[in-house]
C-alpha cells in the first residue's frame, strides 16, 4: 500500500481564521513532507520531518506551523494567512530522508488540499 | 546548487507513438538521483521511474524508461505506447542532498 491521504480535499478560510490541514501515511515511512504548488508551477519545499523531528525548514512564514504528532501523522497549522498563500498543499513520505547512506528514496504524495485564503 | 531544466512547455503525442520529454540537470555532486513524477489535473504527484548516479543501466518501468546520459547531463523520460491516459504535467527532479528539486515541468496531451 503506497497511499498517502491527505484531509480536507479543499479548504476555503478568510485571512483572521486558523485551519489545519492533515496528512497521513501507514507505510511505515519515517520521513514525511510539506510542499506548496502555485498553478502551473513546480511544487516547492516548505517543512521536512524525520523520525517526528523537523529536519528542514525553508524559511516558511511562521503563519504555517507543522507539526508530526507521531510517525505516521504530519499537520500544517494555518494562521492569519494572506491571499497569495492560496495553493496546493502537498504531503509526501518516504522511506528515510532522501540520500541517507548515499541512497534515493522515492517520494510517495498525497493528492493534496486545495487551499484558497479569501 | 542543483538545478534542473525541462525545456519543452507541451508536448503533443498520437495515442499509441512513443514520446520522449527532455530533461537536463547540473550539479557537481558526484552523487545523486534523478527522478520523474507525473501530476494529472486531479493533482497528486505520481512516482515513475529513478535513476542513480552510479546505475549503469537505464531505468525502466513498464512503459517507462529513462534515458540516462551522464556526460551529457540529461535523463530524458520515453514513454512508449502512449495511452489518453498519460496525459498530464510531468516534472523531472535531482535529489540535492534531502530535498528533491523540481524542474518546470513538461505538459504533455495525447491525441486519439
Amino acid at each position: 500500500d503506497t497511499e498517502v491521504t491527505q484531509t480536507p480535499k479543499h479548504l476555503v478560510m478568510g485571512m483572521t481564521n486558523k485551519k489545519s490541514l492533515k496528512c497521513e501515511q501507514h507505510m511505515g515511512h519515517r520521513a514525511m513532507y510539506w510542499y506548496k504548488q502555485k498553478a502551473k508551477k513546480p511544487p516547492e519545499l516548505m517543512f521536512v520531518y524525520s523520525y517526528e523531528k523537523l529536519s528542514i525548514n525553508e524559511s516558511v512564514p511562521s503563519r504555517f506551523s507543522p507539526e508530526c504528532p507521531n510517525s505516521s501523522l504530519l499537520n500544517l497549522h494555518l494562521h492569519a494567512l494572506q491571499p497569495e498563500d492560496s495553493a496546493l498543499y502537498l504531503c509526501a513520505s518516504s522511506q528515510e530522508l532522501s540520500f541517507v547512506d548515499g541512497s534515493s528514496y522515492e517520494q510517495y504524495f498525497g493528492p493534496g488540499t486545495r487551499l484558497t485564503v479569501t | 546548487a542543483q538545478k534542473i531544466t525541462q525545456t519543452q512547455p507541451g508536448m503533443f503525442v498520437q495515442e499509441k507513438e512513443a514520446v520522449t520529454l527532455d530533461c537536463t540537470y547540473d550539479t557537481s555532486d558526484p552523487s545523486y538521483g534523478l527522478f520523474w513524477y507525473k501530476q494529472p489535473s486531479s493533482g497528486e504527484m505520481i512516482f515513475l521511474i529513478y535513476q542513480g548516479s552510479y546505475d549503469q543501466q537505464n531505468a525502466t518501468e513498464g512503459r517507462y524508461s529513462l534515458n540516462f546520459q551522464k556526460a551529457r547531463k540529461s535523463a530524458n523520460l520515453v514513454i512508449s505506447a502512449s495511452q489518453l491516459g498519460d496525459s498530464a504535467m510531468y516534472f523531472c527532479a535531482i535529489q540535492h542532498g534531502n530535498k528533491l528539486v523540481f524542474g518546470a515541468g513538461t505538459i504533455l496531451r495525447v491525441k486519439s
